[in-house]
């Protein structure tokens, strides 16, 4: 099974509240990583878990928080969301080897209203 | 930083059309090349890559050349079918954690 899944697919919600998303996968793949993809604009790398440790991105260090408690799951916390959260989150894993592919799951589309 | 060019937004053919989709990257060292595709509803998935000059990729009838001289790696396909559209994203990689910088996409729209 080479499937990662995303969970809510959809998801609302209010300006100043926290959001949290999960990604699952099971071909156990060392490194897990989150981006954010909003219109007309590539996907952006958030951040990922190199096993148990976790990278952000300089520019979006303090924006997104991360937890990873076994190999198979991730999830990305906002702790308080704003209008320009509003994207789609796409979740995605590798195995350990150079230039590895990654594999995708369907995302969730987060609206902050 | 590192970057990824795609000249075109969107594509429009008729089926049999010959593909060109162009991709231009900066980067500061010598990374791979990618190019995924993304169908409604999913995410995107692997299609191919290159990891040295003048390397072949392809896949699905789609191919594409790293050139390190232009910086480029153009995706090409001889025949497109209704069943190709999708968005198409050119990447490129970094060794280490094999993280990924990608264009901004091309949508590609085959009609019968």
């Amino acid at each position: 099974d080479t499937t990662v899944k995303q969970n809510p697919r959809y998801k609302l919600a209010r300006v100043g509240k926290p959001v949290n998303l999960i990604c699952s996968q099971t071909m156990n793949h060392d490194t897990m990583y989150w981006y954010q993809k909003k219109p007309n604009q590539a996907p952006k790398l958030l951040l990922f878990y190199y096993d148990k440790i976790l990278n952000r991105e300089a520019d979006t260090f303090e924006k997104f928080q991360s937890s990873r408690p076994n190999n198979s799951f991730c999830s990305l916390y906002i702790g308080s969301a704003g209008l320009e959260y509003s994207a789609m989150y796409l979740c995605a894993s590798s195995r350990t080897g150079t230039y590895a592919e990654q594999f995708f799951g369907p995302g969730t589309r987060l609206t902050v209203l | 930083g590192d970057s990824v060019t795609q000249t075109e937004g969107q594509v429009a053919l008729s089926e049999e059309d010959f593909l060109t989709i162009h991709c231009n990257y900066s980067a500061s060292g010598y990374p791979a090349l990618f190019w995924y595709v993304q169908y409604p509803g999913e995410g995107p998935q692997f299609l191919f890559r290159a990891s040295r000059d003048k390397e072949k990729g392809s896949s699905r009838g789609f191919e594409a050349t790293y050139d390190k001289g232009t910086t480029s790696f153009h995706l090409r396909k001889a025949s497109v079918q209704e069943s190709d559209s999708a968005v198409y994203y050119c990447a490129l990689g970094e060794s280490s954690f094999n993280k990924l910088t990608f264009g901004a996409g091309t949508r590609l729209a085959v009609c019968p």
